[in-house]
This record gives structure tokens, sequence and C-alpha cells, in this order.
């Protein structure tokens, strides 16, 4: 149980193209979705925190036209990268808490992004 | 406010031998620690946590970690090294029964010779 998808694994795209990765939680309903980027040999920096039906929060730093977040549905949360430029090649994680449970939240595979 | 301190960014032991892996948190609430492993190119996969419930905690995969609240730590242990535990450990706190506020240690290799 608890497992979490990303899609895709992998993506190569053009500087300036814009860039949707989905995240789902398979078999439990998450009322909060997460999205962290890791950069090469480094810890998971939190980006934003997702809310079904609700705005993403954005952390400090993190600009929200840029990285669009949605969280239609209990099971599925998007970022999309907007205008993609290559610095923001990375690591994208998200994670998704089971709903009424406090603690811990269950990670995707990640998404390697690779902009050119 | 909290942190997370990974003692070591690298450790290399031989395949049988016991793993320590360091963590020191500070944390203004009464914590919930986590350790997660991550192996290249994969997602987190959680390891074990802690609760406030038992001080010692087991894991999947034979891992173990003990919360020293007087030490402000919670080393992840085990016994003896295989060779596919070799990847990325991070140790993470989070204000208990708060799990929106995850904070990331600085992550620690570990490697596992033959």
């Amino acid at each position: 149980g608890a497992v979490v998808s990303q899609h895709p694994s992998r993506v190569i795209c053009k500087s300036g193209t814009s860039v949707k990765i989905e995240c789902r939680s398979l078999d439990f309903q998450a009322t909060t979705m997460f999205w962290y980027r890791q950069f090469p040999k480094q810890s998971l920096m939190l980006m934003a925190t997702s809310n079904e039906g609700s705005k993403a929060t954005y952390e400090q730093g993190v600009e929200k036209d840029k990285f669009l977040i949605n969280h239609a549905s209990l099971t599925l949360s998007t970022l999309t990268v907007t205008s993609a430029h290559p610095e923001d090649s990375s690591f994208y994680i998200c994670s998704a808490k089971l709903a009424g449970a406090q603690e811990t939240q269950y990670f995707g595979p990640g998404t390697r992004l690779l902009v050119l | 406010a909290q942190s997370v301190t990974q003692l070591d960014s690298h450790v290399s032991v031989s395949e049988g031998t016991p793993v320590l892996l360091r963590c020191n948190y500070s944390s203004s609430y009464s914590p919930s620690l986590f350790w997660y492993v991550q192996h290249p190119n994969k997602g987190l996969q959680l390891l074990l946590k802690y609760t406030s419930a038992a001080t010692l905690v087991k894991g999947i995969n034979g891992f173990e970690a003990e919360f020293k609240k007087s030490e402000t730590s919670f080393h992840l242990t085990k016994p003896s090294a295989h060779m596919s535990d070799a990847a990325e450990y991070f140790c993470v706190v989070s204000p208990n029964n708060a799990g929106n506020m995850l904070t990331f240690g600085g992550g620690t290799r570990l490697m596992v010779k033959p």
C-alpha cells in the first residue's frame, strides 16, 4: 500500500517550452501532496505544498508563476515548469500524505528533467 | 525552528560489517524523526520512523535507529552491511504529528565494499 507514481520518469525539452509532471497516489487518497527539487549530490528542498481543491503554498524563493501546481483530485497533482531554462534541470520528486494520517509522507520515484 | 545534521557525507564499510550513520537534530517541538533511503535515480523509501513511542525503532531491511533525547541524536545502524545497502540515506525531522513540515538532512552516501 501507499504507492506514489510519477510520470514521466525522464524528460528532455528545449529551452522555452513547458513541461508537465504528474504525481499520482495509486492506492490511497492524498489530501496533501508535496513537490521537492533535488540538485545533484544534494538533499531535497521543498518547493510547495499542494492541497486538493485549493491553491498551492509555495516556499520562499520558489516562483509560483514558473512552477504551476494543480491538485484537482485526491489522487493527482501536477507540476508544470513553464518556459523552462537549463537552470531548471533537476530531479523533481513528489510525495503524498494519507488523508487523516499526520506524520508520514510517501515519495514518488522522481522525474529527471533536462532542459537543453 | 528545526534542523538536521548528518555528520558524515560519506561512509564506507565492508560487506558484512556494521553500519552506523549519524544524525543530530534540533527542534522547538517534540519531533517525529525518519530515515529514508534513496537508490540512484530513484525516489525515497521510508526505512523507519520515530513518533514518541518506543525509543528504539526497528525498520525494514534490518535497519534500526535509537532516539536519544539527551543527545538530540537519531543514529541509524545495521549489524551487517549488504551490497544492496549502498545508497543515499536521509535523516528527516518534523514537529510531532505535523507531517507537512519535513526538514531533510544533507544526506549520507553509504558505500559497501565487497
